[in-house]
């Protein structure tokens, strides 16, 4: 089965702090590539699409490594509003379809 | 426009009862898809659809049916309830399945369905 691994946290950080998140995967003929928010008891949102030139909206930055087989999301000036679990989500062939698969997911605390 | 409707929200069942959970989504996506969700576990697909009159299986599909007569509805049906099918149940649509398409891939998904099998 196609994997995609992320450190589950918490991570507990102050307001305005950065912090960043990885998540790798197992399929090298992965071709899409998101991060998806949480919050808790609700359904998934897509936060941002990750592209190979890596990508920024705002305070979050999305990054690909292809050789590494690895995303990371970056989120500066951390607002108590960002505490959610992150989602990481790869999309890749599966048979003749093409099938996003998710991570478990980092949580994230920002405490005041 | 109302997105991706999925009903109910809560269902008890006892062990052996059978149900549908209802997907809906008036976007025209061609890409639906059911999740479910479990503690510590994430998402994991359990059916999934490419257009109407088109399914097929995800990671987890023992115990549960798919249809899809139209494009909009994509109902999960649970055969014969088991207390390991406890779960949040999430159905999810798209544009487009097939990557490369930036925005059109994003997942709508519904609000979800927590179920519970005694």
């Amino acid at each position: 089965r196609k994997e995609v691994e992320q450190d589950p946290g918490p991570f507990n950080v102050p307001e305005g702090a950065t912090v960043a998140f990885n998540c790798t995967y197992s399929n090298s003929a992965s071709q899409s590539f998101f991060w998806y928010r949480q919050d808790c008891r609700k359904e998934p949102k897509l936060l941002m699409s990750v592209y190979s030139s890596g990508n920024e909206d705002g305070r979050f930055t999305a990054q690909l490594n292809r050789a590494s087989q690895y995303i990371s999301l970056l989120i500066r000036d951390s607002k108590l509003s960002d505490s959610a679990t992150y989602l990481c989500v790869v999309k890749g062939p599966e048979g003749g379809s093409y099938i996003p698969t998710f991570g478990r997911g980092t949580s994230l605390i920002v405490h005041p | 426009n109302a997105g991706v409707t999925q009903t109910p929200k809560f269902q008890v069942l006892k062990t052996g009862q059978s149900m549908t959970l209802q997907c809906a989504q008036d976007m025209n996506h061609e890409y639906m898809s059911w999740y479910r969700q479990d503690p510590g576990m994430g998402l994991r697909l359990i059916h999934y659809s490419v257009g109407a009159g088109i399914t097929d299986q995800g990671e987890v599909p023992n115990g549960y049916n798919v249809s899809r007569s139209t494009t909009e509805d994509f109902p999960l049906r649970l055969l014969s309830a088991a207390p390991s099918q406890t779960s949040v149940y999430f159905c999810a649509s798209s544009y487009a399945h097939v990557p490369g398409q930036g925005r059109r891939e994003k997942l709508f998904f519904g609000s979800g369905t927590q179920l519970s099998v005694l």
